[in-house]
């Protein structure tokens, strides 16, 4: 069972940088899943950053994609993420979280969710 | 982008009555969609994926229906646990933008 852990600081100065770890634990990164970022404002729904693969390969949401940077470490077995000129706007839950193993079709819904981590956008 | 649009926003039902949500998405996305439950303070659970499988674990009270832009998730008799808040996703498009619905938060009558 792949269990998920985000890692990071819990408040950022408006216009720094986010970053943001999530540990993968009872499981290889380089298994055939994506690797995401989701989050959620308070008292909002939820919102998709963007994703990797082991080999590196990403993707973003359209909306985030000129600030958002995912990376991967696979010697840690774990990816990251980084937010750049952050605003209040920015300041939510984080979840890192994985899609099911990938088969010819891809299937990009999320089977495991890390518990998430706060994050405050303040000076 | 697909905008996935869930109603109501909030539904208020008795224990041991059945909840009917909706999820309507703005283009066509085949049965690429997931359903989670969300409690407060907790992360998302996955309850659906493909528009009616049941995740590992997921009680049979569950259970999503639709295809294309309509989907329904149904809770047969609610137990005291399941009032939360559910979220619809799609995941049609490829390269993906993956989105989710508002939200129907499920309270006690």
């Amino acid at each position: 069972q792949v269990q998920l852990q985000e890692s990071g600081p819990g408040l950022v100065k408006p216009s720094g940088t986010l970053s943001l770890t999530c540990a993968v634990s009872g499981g290889s990164i380089s298994s055939s899943n994506w690797w995401s970022w989701v989050r959620q404002p308070p008292g909002k729904g939820l919102e998709w950053i963007g994703e990797i693969y082991h080999s590196g390969s990403t993707n973003y949401n359209p909306s985030l994609k000129s600030r958002v940077t995912i990376s991967v470490d696979k010697s840690k077995n774990q990816f990251s993420l980084k937010l750049s000129s952050v605003t209040a706007a920015d300041t939510a839950v984080y979840y890192c979280a994985s899609t099911p193993p990938q088969q010819l079709v891809p299937v990009e819904y999320f089977q495991h969710w890390g518990q998430g981590t706060l994050v405050t956008v303040s000076s | 982008e697909i905008v996935m649009t869930q109603s109501p926003a909030t539904l208020s039902v008795s224990p041991g009555e059945r909840a009917t949500l909706s999820c309507r998405a703005s283009q066509s996305v085949s049965s690429n969609l997931a359903w989670y439950q969300q409690k407060p303070g907790q992360a998302p659970r996955l309850l659906i994926y493909g528009a009616s499988t049941r995740a590992t674990g997921i009680p049979a009270r569950f259970s999503g229906s639709g295809s294309g832009t309509e989907f329904t998730l149904t809770i047969s008799s609610l137990q005291s646990e399941d009032f939360a808040v559910y979220y619809c996703q799609q995941y049609n498009n490829w390269p993906p933008e993956l989105t989710f619905g508002g939200g129907t938060k499920v309270e006690i009558k």
